[in-house]
């Protein structure tokens, strides 16, 4: 398997323009969980998805965060408009079943908004 | 709620030599224990849980991790360190009644020297 399929690995983007970060998760699990990781505030979960369906999105900071899952194979989070303090490592994981099954990470975005 | 501690944050151990990274934790109910590595520009792997029975878990690469229910703990371990161990470990608890989201910790930076 090829594992957590992300992109763009690197995005660069100018203030106020619309971001959308990609996530294919490994075929089977039906569970998908997008983080954010800063040096300020670590590994922060933002939202999580059950058989396509949100979940829990209490981490999602602002309205300008909206996350997507069309289908079992993919997820998107777009960022409209962005702001510098969205610079971060933007991670999507996905595990089968729930309770006890580890998640596994995608190789993550990396996203600068200057 | 849910949270784990990673009292340190970085450990410095000689190659060769025992590596304990720490852990603790708290929640409300029994909960269920993960160990997470990250290495530089890379996702978090998953190294070894702990669900129920022996408090002794063993995982990848050589490390294990004993659950402590009294000392409410969960360190990980290996007893003789690699340099390629070093990395960013990142330790996580999920609570039964709560099944999908992660408590991650702070994360501990472990340095191997040769």
């Amino acid at each position: 398997d090829a594992g957590v399929i992300q992109s763009p690995r690197h995005e660069v983007t100018e203030m106020g323009q619309e971001v959308t970060l990609r996530c294919k998760p490994i075929s089977g699990h039906n569970s998908l969980f997008w983080y954010r990781q800063t040096m300020m505030r670590g590994l922060e979960l933002l939202i999580y998805f059950n058989n396509n369906v949100p979940i829990d999105d209490s981490g999602m900071p602002e309205d300008r965060f909206s996350a997507k899952m069309p289908n079992a194979s993919f997820s998107t989070l777009k960022i409209q408009p962005s702001e510098p303090r969205d610079s971060a490592v933007y991670f999507c994981a996905s595990s089968l079943g729930r309770g006890t099954n580890e998640q596994y990470f995608g190789p993550g975005t990396r996203l600068t908004v200057t | 709620a849910q949270s784990v501690a990673q009292p340190e944050d970085q450990v410095n151990v000689a190659e060769g030599n025992p590596l304990t990274v720490k852990c603790t934790y708290s929640v409300s109910g029994n909960p269920y224990l993960f160990w997470y590595v990250q290495y530089p520009n890379r996702g978090l792997q998953f190294l070894l849980k702990y669900i129920t029975g022996d408090n002794l878990v063993k995982g990848s690469y050589g490390f294990e991790a004993e659950f402590n229910k009294s000392q409410t703990s969960f360190h990980l371990k290996k007893p003789s360190a690699l340099v390629s161990d070093s990395a960013l470990y990142f330790c996580a608890v999920r609570v039964r009644s709560n099944d999908y989201k992660l408590s991650f910790g702070a994360g501990t930076t472990v340095t191997v020297r040769a």
